[in-house]
């Protein structure tokens, strides 16, 4: 199965709260776990990422968390503001030689309120 | 501007036309892939070229859907006989050499309406 499974679908979070965004993938070969941030009208962008090898990795406000035996990640935004408002895609890549495309969820619309 | 650059931005074309799409990647990514997002929907990749070859097909690129990359630089996606279902965004994205974890850059898109 290559399913990545996102949710919620959509979020709403006050201004300074903390986002959370949880995915679910089947696909054991997996080890490329990136999340992507797209704004209306752009193309995804790369926001942080993680291999299995750790639990979790943090940059900035961003937290991703990885659980390999649950087969599932998560996003964290911390101090969440009103810029944070978008669109966030987790995504999963297969290891080994050959492949290089990415299976995306489908997406959590997110809205942070003042 | 140094990052992916897609055209046309939007294109709307009849039924049973056919379309094509042109993605400049970054300068020196040897890699490019495309993919189709519809809307509320992740994107879903269709193709990866490595320099000029095509090394990578989803079973989502029928036989109507081709593309290139003569040379290895720019790329070419065309769509023959549209169809409504064909309507989405389609996405183009480059990356330098490296594994499956190389910071893939994605452009803006090109929006295809089928009428």
């Amino acid at each position: 199965q290559q399913q990545v499974k996102q949710s919620p679908q959509s979020l709403i979070v006050q201004k300074g709260g903390i986002s959370i965004i949880n995915c679910a993938y089947e696909n054991t070969a997996f080890d490329y776990f990136p999340w992507y941030q797209q704004f209306p009208g752009k193309g995804p962008a790369l926001l942080i990422a993680i291999r299995p090898d750790v639990s979790e990795k943090k940059e900035g406000r961003f937290t991703i968390s990885f659980n390999k035996s649950a087969k599932q990640f998560s996003l964290h935004i911390m101090d969440s503001q009103p810029g944070d408002s978008a669109t966030y895609f987790c995504a999963a890549g297969p290891s080994g030689a050959g492949s290089y495309q990415l299976t995306f969820g489908k997406g959590t619309k997110l809205s942070v309120i003042p | 501007d140094t990052g992916v650059s897609q055209n046309p931005r939007h294109k709307i074309t009849k039924r049973g036309q056919n379309v094509t799409f042109r993605c400049d990647p970054i300068s020196e990514h040897n890699r490019l892939y495309w993919y189709r997002q519809t809307l509320g929907q992740g994107p879903e990749f269709l193709t990866y070229f490595q320099n000029e070859a095509q090394l990578e097909k989803s079973r989502l690129l029928s036989d109507r859907f081709s593309a290139e990359r003569p040379k290895g630089s720019f790329s070419t996606l065309e769509i023959q006989r549209t169809e409504q279902g064909d309507s989405a965004m389609y996405l183009c994205a480059s990356s330098p050499w490296g594994g499956v974890d190389t910071e893939a850059f994605f452009g803006q898109g090109t929006r295809l309406t089928v009428v």
